[in-house]
């Protein structure tokens, strides 16, 4: 059975303080790993894919890396505005369309 | 332009009434997935239509969970004898195909509660 498992569940850090978030997964064969953002009320926005091992991915303050057991999402120098819950979703071998997602982490950027 | 829209966005019920619930994808996406969040955890898979059929419900959860999408486009998730346990937000998803690397765009969801 295919596992994606996200820590830490949640992350507090002053505005300018990088740090990284890890996406570990436990799969048959990966095709696909995906970073998404969710404010509070609000979907899933997509934010990355990554396919294979060595790939990186970087969007303004935010880069994904990939190795062949986890991801991480570094955040440099957050903002405030970087304030949300970061999921992590994985598209596997075994023929299934639909994603697995990890529990997320919650993070909170202060000023 | 227009995202995923789903309605209601809040849906109040007794326990043991039917509800259904409405998916409005991006136009022009083919594959529409339904997904339910419980507080704290992220999105659990319930079932993905390729057009007009299911092909993956092994996600729902019992039988009391029913979902159809009869030209396409629009979907309807219908949820039989509500149980208390049913409560969470259920989330629709399109993709335009179903392409490895399709990310899903999802709506904002039905947030549903059963009294």
């Amino acid at each position: 059975e295919d596992q994606v498992t996200q820590s830490p569940e949640a992350l507090r850090l002053q505005e300018g303080e990088s740090s990284s978030l890890n996406c570990s997964y436990t799969v048959s064969g990966l095709r696909g790993l995906f970073w998404y953002r969710q404010d509070p009320g609000k979907g899933p926005e997509f934010l990355f894919t990554l396919y294979s091992a060595g790939e990186e991915k970087e969007k303004e303050r935010l880069k994904a890396t990939l190795t062949k057991k986890e991801s991480f999402l570094h955040i440099t120098a957050p903002k405030p505005e970087d304030s949300a819950t970061y999921l992590c979703a994985v598209r596997t071998h075994t023929g299934r369309r639909a994603l697995t997602f990890g529990s997320g982490t919650r993070l909170q950027v202060q000023p | 332009g227009a995202g995923v829209s789903q309605t209601p966005s809040n849906k109040v019920t007794e326990k043991g009434k039917y509800v259904e619930l409405r998916c409005d994808p991006i136009s022009g996406h083919t594959a529409l997935y339904w997904y339910r969040q419980s507080l704290g955890q992220g999105p659990e898979f319930l079932i993905y239509f390729q057009g007009t059929g299911a092909a993956d419900d092994s996600g729902l959860p019992n039988d009391r969970f029913f979902a159809v999408r009869p030209e396409g486009s629009v979907s309807t998730l219908k949820i039989q004898r509500t149980e208390r346990g049913d409560s969470a937000v259920y989330l629709c998803a399109s993709s335009l195909g179903a392409g490895v690397g399709e990310a899903l765009h999802f709506g904002n969801g039905t947030r549903l509660t059963v009294t």
